[in-house]
């Protein structure tokens, strides 16, 4: 199993530009995440799914859209990046069934906007 | 809006040596879980705590959940060089769903 994944790894933009981030997870899990990290503020949550189909906002959601059309698939996007979107996004995924709760991240996207 | 504070944010101590860093918010949580992070990757749970007062340990690391349910500690004992680390406590929230508060993050090195 890869668990989850993220694409790209890194990523250049300029201020203005528009990308999509993927996350990817074969854990059947219902639950997904998208959060970014920055210094010394931990992480904070944009935008969650806990279905396909389903989204909501989370801390900071302003600037960004998400969709869950699969399952296994949350995308990330930015419809015109601007430099306060310089961060690090991990995604993550966790099922209720879970007797732990836990979240399992991806290894994160790290993304520069000038 | 819940909010999670940690402290210390950073902590450079000597190998040997014991560590409390915790964890604290105005807000109860259902549950509190604790993660651990290495650099260039994501967060990989260590422990997961839902009773009031609840205390966990994992070898030489103590969780312990408030009686309140609003805070944490986590002890190391005997820090080692592999417990340098960002640390993250991450508060569920009460509102039914399964989404997370997470902390500012303390960053510790061991130093041998």
């Amino acid at each position: 199993n890869a668990g989850v994944t993220q694409t790209p790894k890194f990523r250049v933009l300029k201020t203005g530009q528009s990308m999509t981030l993927l996350c990817a997870q074969d854990m059947n899990h219902e639950y997904m995440y998208w959060y970014r990290q920055d210094p010394g503020m931990g992480l904070r949550l944009i935008h969650y799914s806990v279905g396909e189909g389903t989204t909501a906002k989370g801390e900071v959601p302003d600037g960004y859209n998400v969709s869950r059309l699969k399952k296994q698939n949350f995308l990330l996007g930015l419809e015109s990046a601007a430099p306060s979107q310089t961060s690090v996004y991990f995604c993550a995924s966790g099922s209720p069934a879970s007797s732990y709760n836990e979240q399992f991240f991806g290894p994160g996207t790290r993304l520069t906007v000038l | 809006t819940q909010l999670l504070e940690q402290s210390p944010q950073f902590l450079s101590i000597q190998e040997g040596e014991n560590l409390t860093v915790y964890c604290n918010s105005s807000s109860v949580f259902s549950s509190l879980q604790w993660y651990r992070q290495e650099p260039g990757e994501g967060p990989v749970l260590l422990v997961t705590v839902v009773t009031g007062g609840e205390v966990k340990k994992l070898k030489r690391l103590t969780f312990q959940f408030g009686d309140a349910r609003k805070d944490s500690s986590l002890h190391i004992t005997a820090a080692q060089t592999g417990d340098t680390g960002l640390y993250l406590c991450a508060g569920r929230t009460t509102s039914g769903t399964y989404k997370y508060i997470f902390g500012t993050g303390t960053r510790l090195k061991v130093l041998a």
